[in-house]
């Protein structure tokens, strides 16, 4: 069965503390895999599209990789502002269509 | 411009009224998605329009009723709801299956009391 499984669940760091969020997927063929960020009660918000191993996608102080099993999100000396959740999905194709699976998320936390 | 539109921002509704939630978008994108999402849970599709032909989650109660009226709208009907139904609505676009990436709108709070 297809699966996107996101570790840590939740993560404390301290402010220029550097970290990895993992999102480790179980789907044949992949098609993309997408990391979002998400504020409480707002919509998330786009980041990277990865499509194939080896490729990479920076954007100021993150830094998205992909290997044919996983992709991390690089976080390099984040500030407060960085703390919401990051959410991975990738597109699975079922009932005639495209959706996207997404993962439970990793809820950053980056304290001042 | 990555705007999609949700509109209204909150809603509080009885569990025998009848209320719409609006979805627009001008990216030109031929998917449209509703995904329902409760606290600290990813989102959850309900519904996905790609090319204005339907597909639906089997699992989403009749109560929820999409409508397409063209490749920029789309609309969410709800009637009876139930208190579990309480929830952060969001729409997304994508610009063509999920294949692509999808932008999401900013949702709609809605409280069934």
């Amino acid at each position: 069965e297809d699966q996107v499984t996101q570790s840590p669940e939740a993560l404390r760091l301290q402010e220029g503390e550097s970290s990895s969020l993992n999102c480790s997927y179980t789907v044949s063929g992949l098609r993309g895999l997408f990391w979002y960020r998400q504020d409480p009660g707002k919509g998330p918000e786009f980041l990277f599209t990865l499509y194939s191993a080896g490729e990479e996608k920076e954007k100021e102080r993150l830094k998205a990789t992909l290997t044919k099993k996983e992709s991390f999100l690089h976080i390099t000396a984040p500030k407060p502002e960085d703390s919401a959740t990051y959410l991975c999905a990738v597109p699975r194709f079922s009932s005639g269509t495209y959706k996207y699976i997404f993962g439970t998320g990793t809820r950053l936390k980056v304290l001042a | 411009d990555t705007e999609v539109t949700q509109t209204p921002k909150h809603l509080v509704m009885g569990m025998t009224n009848k209320k719409s939630l609006k979805c627009e978008q001008h990216m030109g994108h031929r998917a449209m998605y509703w995904y329902k999402q409760k606290a600290k849970k990813p989102p959850e599709l309900m519904f996905v329009y790609s090319y204005e032909k339907l597909s639906i989650n089997e699992s989403v109660p009749s109560r929820f009723s999409p409508e397409c009226p063209n490749s920029s709208l789309l609309n969410l009907h709800l009637h009876a709801l139930q208190p579990e139904d309480s929830a952060l609505y969001l729409c997304a676009s994508s610009q063509e299956g999920a294949w692509t990436e999808a932008f999401f709108g900013q949702g709609t709070r809605l409280t069934v009391v």
